[in-house]
C-alpha cells in the first residue's frame, strides 16, 4: 500500500534552517510528483510547492521563492523540503503528499511538527 | 483566491449541510476537491472533479458545481462528520480555500 513518512518533529532558532524528509513506499516514486503543504497552529492549508522526482524539476509558492528548496533522492524513494532562515510564524505542521497525473493530492504524510523558538 | 462559506457552521446530528467555496477565477477542468481534516490529522480526501466521491467515501458525501462556484453537501450528519472541511483547486499550483468548520450544535 501506498505510504508517506515523514521526519520526526524538529525545535529550531528562528534564523536556522529545517530539512523536513518525506519518504515513500508501495509505488514507483518517480511516477509522481511530490507537493508540500504547511498548517500553522489553528490555522489553514498553505500549499508551498512541488518537486518532480523523475527530473528534481521543481516548482514554488510566491511566499517562499526566496527560501525554499525541495530535492529527493531516488535511490531510497524519499523527497524533502528545506526552509531556511526560520522565523517564528514558520511554526507548523509540515505535510508532503503525493499526487495523481492530475495534481490531486491522493496520499498524505502524517506531518511534521516544526517549532521555531528562541 | 478560494473563498469558502460559511466560516462556521453550526449543526445537529441528523441535519443536512452545505458549504460553499467560490473561486476568483472560473476552475477549468473542474479541478476542484474537498478535504475533511480532524483534529491532528492529515487532510482527507473526500470529493475531487467537483462531483467524485473518493474511494471509500460515505455517499452521504457529494460534492456539485462548476466555474466558480462549488457546493459539499452532507446529508444526514454522523457525529464523525464535525470536522474543519477545505476546497482545493488542484494542478499545477495549487490553492486551498481557507476552511469551514462543522460543529456540533
Amino acid at each position: 500500500q501506498v505510504q508517506l513518512v515523514q521526519s520526526g518533529a524538529e525545535v529550531k532558532k528562528p534564523g536556522a534552517s529545517v530539512k523536513v524528509s518525506c519518504r515513500t513506499s508501495g509505488y514507483t516514486f518517480t511516477g509522481h510528483y511530490i507537493h508540500w503543504v504547511r498548517q500553522a497552529p489553528g490555522q489553514g492549508l498553505e500549499w508551498m510547492g512541488w518537486i518532480k522526482p523523475n527530473s528534481g524539476d521543481t516548482k514554488y509558492a510566491q511566499n517562499f521563492q526566496d527560501r525554499i528548496t525541495m530535492t529527493r533522492d531516488t535511490s531510497i524513494s524519499t523527497a524533502y523540503m528545506e526552509l531556511s532562515s526560520l522565523r517564528s510564524d514558520d511554526t507548523a505542521v509540515y505535510y508532503c503528499a503525493r499526487v495523481n497525473d492530475q495534481g490531486l493530492p491522493d496520499y498524505w504524510g502524517q506531518g511534521t511538527l516544526v517549532t521555531v523558538s528562541s | 483566491v478560494l473563498t469558502q462559506s460559511p466560516g462556521t457552521l453550526s449543526l445537529s446530528p441528523g441535519e443536512s449541510a452545505t458549504l460553499s467555496c467560490r473561486a476568483s477565477q472560473s476552475v477549468t477542468t473542474n479541478f476542484l476537491a474537498w478535504f475533511q481534516q480532524k483534529p491532528g490529522q492529515a487532510p482527507r480526501l473526500l470529493i475531487y472533479g467537483a462531483s467524485s466521491r473518493a474511494t471509500g467515501v460515505p455517499r452521504r458525501f457529494s460534492g456539485s458545481g462548476s466555474g466558480t462556484d462549488f457546493t459539499l453537501t452532507i446529508s444526514r450528519l454522523e457525529p464523525e462528520d464535525f470536522a474543519v472541511y477545505y476546497c482545493l483547486r488542484y494542478g499545477s499550483s495549487p490553492s486551498f480555500g481557507q476552511g469551514t468548520r462543522l460543529e456540533i450544535k
